[in-house]
């Protein structure tokens, strides 16, 4: 079975633009979640979504969006990118048997200049 | 401040010695988990304690969750450089609800 693949691998961007980043969960789970991770402040969770609904959200701004298709791949999108955006973005994904059973995809590194 | 305290934050040690890695929180957890990050890559669950006091072994890996389910260690036995990475512990609060990471714990051990 493959595992989550998330795209693009590396990513740079300069402030005041806007990125999407893409996830495919493992083949079944319907759940995605994504987080946040820098040197400073670790991992931090986005939000998660289940069958095209955002289930969970963070403590993040409204420039941080995410949607789920019924494919349940997910996307998430960053509008109006800040210096502190720049990060490892990470998507999980799980099955609903056991949803706390987390699946990591090797990430999306950010650099916003 | 983060919900969930990881030390050290940082160990360095010779090939074959042993460590141990503490989680420490003021709040109570129904759940767990370790997870090891190598460089590069995403998070990988090693384990998940669920029951205060449980003791789980992977290995030379020794997981213990705390009795009053607030705490956990993580304690690794003649360590190799194969165990060199980021590890993690992260707690869920009730069955379905979001996971919370600890700061980490990186280890490098040295042949």
């Amino acid at each position: 079975k493959a595992g989550v693949t998330q795209t693009p691998r590396y990513l740079i961007k300069t402030r005041g633009q806007q990125v999407t980043l893409s996830c495919s969960p493992i083949s079944g789970h319907r759940s995605v979640s994504w987080y946040q991770q820098t040197p400073g402040q670790g991992l931090q969770f986005l939000f998660e979504y289940f069958s095209e609904t955002q289930r969970n959200k963070g403590n993040f701004p409204g420039r941080f969006s995410g949607r789920q298709f019924s494919n349940s791949r997910s996307e998430m999108n960053v509008s109006t990118l800040e210096l502190g955006d720049s990060a490892l973005y990470l998507c999980a994904s799980s099955s609903e048997a056991v949803r706390e059973k987390l699946f990591f995809g090797s990430g999306t590194q950010l650099s916003v200049l | 401040t983060q919900l969930l305290e990881q030390s050290p934050q940082f160990l360095s040690i010779q090939e074959g010695e042993n460590l141990t890695v503490y989680c420490n929180s003021s709040s109570v957890f129904s759940s767990l988990q370790w997870y090891r990050q190598e460089p590069g890559e995403g998070p990988v669950l090693l384990v998940t304690v669920v029951t205060g006091g449980e003791v789980k072994k992977l290995k030379r890996l020794t997981f213990q969750f705390g009795d009053a389910r607030k705490d956990s260690s993580l304690h690794i036995t003649a360590a190799q450089p194969g165990d060199t990475g980021l590890y993690l512990c992260a707690g869920i609060k009730a069955a379905g609800n979001k996971l919370t990471f600890g700061g980490g714990t990186r280890v490098l051990v040295k042949p």
